[in-house]
Parts: C-alpha cells; structure tokens; sequence
C-alpha cells in the first residue's frame, strides 16, 4: 500500500514553455500533497504544501506564479513550471501524507518516483 | 524551527557488519514524528522506519533499527547485516502534525562487497 506515482518521469522541453507533472496517490487518499526539489548530491528542498481544494502554500523563496500548484481530488495534484528556463533544470519530487496527526501512519510522507526535467 | 542535523556525509561498511547513521534534532515541540527515508540510484525515495516521539519504544523494521533519546534529540540508525542493496543516500527527517517534513543533509552510505 500507500502507493504514489509521478508522471512524466523525466521531461526535456524548450526555454519559455510550460510543463506539467502530475502526482497521483494510487491506493490512498491523500490530504496533503508536498512538492520537493532535489539538486544533485543534495537534500530535499520543500517547495510548497497543497491541501486537497486550498490554495498551496509556498516556502519563502519559491515563486508562485512561476510554480503552479493545484490539488483538485484527494489522489491527484499538480504542479506546472511555467515559463521554463534552464535554471528550473532540476529533479522534482512528490509527496503524500493521508492526514494530520493521525496515529496510524498519518504523518508519514511517501513519496514519487520524482521526474527529471531539463530545460534546453 | 526545526532543523535536522546528519554529521556523516559518507560512511562505508563491510557486507555482513553493522553501521550507525547519526541524526539529531532540534524542535519546542512535545508530540512529532521521526523518519528515515532511503534514497538509491534510482532516486525513489523509501521509507525505512518511522518513530513516533510519545513511544518510548526504539522502532525495529527487520535489519533496521533506531535508537531514539528524546532528552538528547538524538535518533540514529542502526543497519544490521548490511548488504550491498542497502547502498544509498540516507535521509532523516523531522514531521509535526503534517506540517512539512524537515530533512538532514544525508548520508551517503556505501556497503562494501
């Protein structure tokens, strides 16, 4: 169980356009949807928290405009990078946790597979 | 905040021996939840164990194992019988009431055939 897939699994696409990355809990509902970056060699870097039909909350630093987040079911939400540039070059991760504080694995996050983007 | 220190960024062990990763922790909070994530090559990230912190009892998954000293905000992890499958990154982390999860530096282990 607690399942959560990623789809495109890596992406490459020209500077300027858009790409969207879908995450999908397979055989759970999930409350809460995260969205990490992952540099080479380094940590998770969180990037905003989406609660299923609330508008994402972003870290401090992370453009929202340039980031679109949406979580319109418990199993799905997205993220959209908009405008791309080679910058936002990166390996990106989902995550999902079925509920708050909930004593039966509630708090755990589990994660996608991620997707490599690459902008040219 | 809370912020999640990992001290050891490679470590290495003999197949068949024992390793320790160091993890500690700062937070005000009373009630939070502990993990150690898995990262290998192919950079999906897996659970290994999970602590709660009002269980006093140190969690065990088969050859892994933790020890939690809530006083110390210390929660290592102690891999037994290592094998080669269990070369990774190794990521503890930090989580209160689902609020976003808080991640150490890593681990880079290698298990030496």
């Amino acid at each position: 169980g607690a399942v959560v897939s990623q789809h495109p699994s890596w992406v490459i696409c020209k500077s300027g356009t858009s790409v969207k990355i879908e995450c999908r809990s397979l055989d759970f509902q999930a409350t809460t949807m995260f969205w990490y970056r992952q540099f080479p060699k380094q940590s998770l870097m969180l990037m905003a928290t989406s609660n299923e039909g609330s508008k994402a909350t972003y870290e401090q630093g992370v453009e929202k405009d340039k980031f679109l987040i949406n979580h319109a079911s418990l199993t799905l939400s997205t993220l959209t990078v908009t405008s791309a540039h080679p910058e936002d070059s990166s390996f990106y991760i989902c995550s999902a946790s079925s509920g708050a504080g909930a004593r039966n694995q509630g708090d755990t996050q589990y994660f996608g597979p991620g997707t490599r983007l690459t902008v040219l | 905040a809370q912020t999640v220190t990992q001290s050891q960024p490679e470590m290495s062990v003999q197949e068949a021996e024992t390793v320790t990763l160091s993890c500690t922790y700062d937070t005000s909070e009373n009630n939070y939840y502990l993990f150690w994530y898995k990262q290998p090559p192919s950079r999906q990230m897996i659970l290994v164990i999970r602590q709660e912190a009002y269980k006093q009892q140190n969690a065990t998954e088969n050859r892994f194992s933790v020890n939690f000293q809530k006083a110390a905000k210390s929660f290592s992890l102690k891999i037994s019988d290592s094998q080669l499958g269990d070369t990774a990154m190794y990521f503890c982390a930090f989580s209160h009431n689902n609020n976003d999860m808080r991640f150490g530096a890593g681990t880079r282990l290698t298990v030496k055939p």
